[in-house]
């Protein structure tokens, strides 16, 4: 079935830093991609999400590439900041376009 | 704030009991999703309810049942309760059908001893 893999955390940056999240995915079809954040103690908040292949995603200095012949999506911002610490999940809809399949999450901890 | 309210935050109950959890949507949103986030699973779907009819189940025990009403709210039940279901349960909504865009709450924790 449809699933995402994202890469093992924890990531641990100095504040300015560059961040790289992996985040591939198996599915048939064309599902649509996103990248979820979860602060602590709180829910999901949608970051941003692509359609359909070479769309590109952006919100708050952070980005992502959805790439079909890579089947990845992974997540960049070119200079983190300490309040960027969180949860990040990367996701897709399953093949009914319905549900979000997520990945295990990736933790990033920034320090100042 | 994304504007899907869940009630209670937490819930501490034994095994063997029965909970319900509420979840109201954004104002305009016609479905409802529930997941579940586990430690040993992660986030998975259970269920979707759009405009009070059920549109597609996920990995939902047979022991737990949700229902929109016509008020677009939706409740999640959960009976017979192990400890294996002690989980963050979240709820989202969507303005239509399709997963695109689904809006989370805060979810509501549920411990059961």
């Amino acid at each position: 079935g449809d699933s995402v893999t994202q890469m093992e955390g924890p990531v641990t940056l100095s504040e300015e830093a560059f961040l790289t999240i992996n985040c591939t995915y198996t599915a048939t079809g064309y599902p649509s991609l996103f990248w979820y954040v979860q602060y602590p103690g709180e829910g999901l908040q949608l970051l941003l999400k692509a359609t359909k292949a070479d769309d590109k995603g952006s919100n708050k200095g952070f980005e992502a590439t959805y790439r079909k012949e890579t089947t990845s999506f992974h997540l960049e911002k070119g200079s983190v900041q300490v309040s960027d610490s969180a949860v990040y999940f990367c996701a897709l809809t399953d093949q009914a376009g319905t549900a979000l399949i997520f990945g295990k999450g990736t933790t990033l901890s920034v320090s100042s | 704030d994304s504007g899907v309210t869940q009630t209670p935050k937490h819930l501490i109950t034994a095994t063997g009991q029965r909970v319900t959890l509420r979840c109201s949507p954004r104002s305009g949103d016609l479905s409802v999703y529930w997941y579940q986030q586990s430690l040993d699973q992660g986030l998975q779907f259970l269920i979707q309810y759009y405009n009070g009819e059920e549109r597609a189940k996920g990995n939902i025990l047979e022991r737990f049942s949700a229902q929109q009403f016509p008020d677009l709210h939706s409740e999640l039940n959960l009976s017979s309760l192990e400890l294996g279901d002690s989980a963050l349960y979240f709820c989202a909504s969507s303005a239509g059908a399709s997963g695109n865009e689904q809006f989370f709450g805060p979810g509501t924790r549920l411990t059961v001893l």
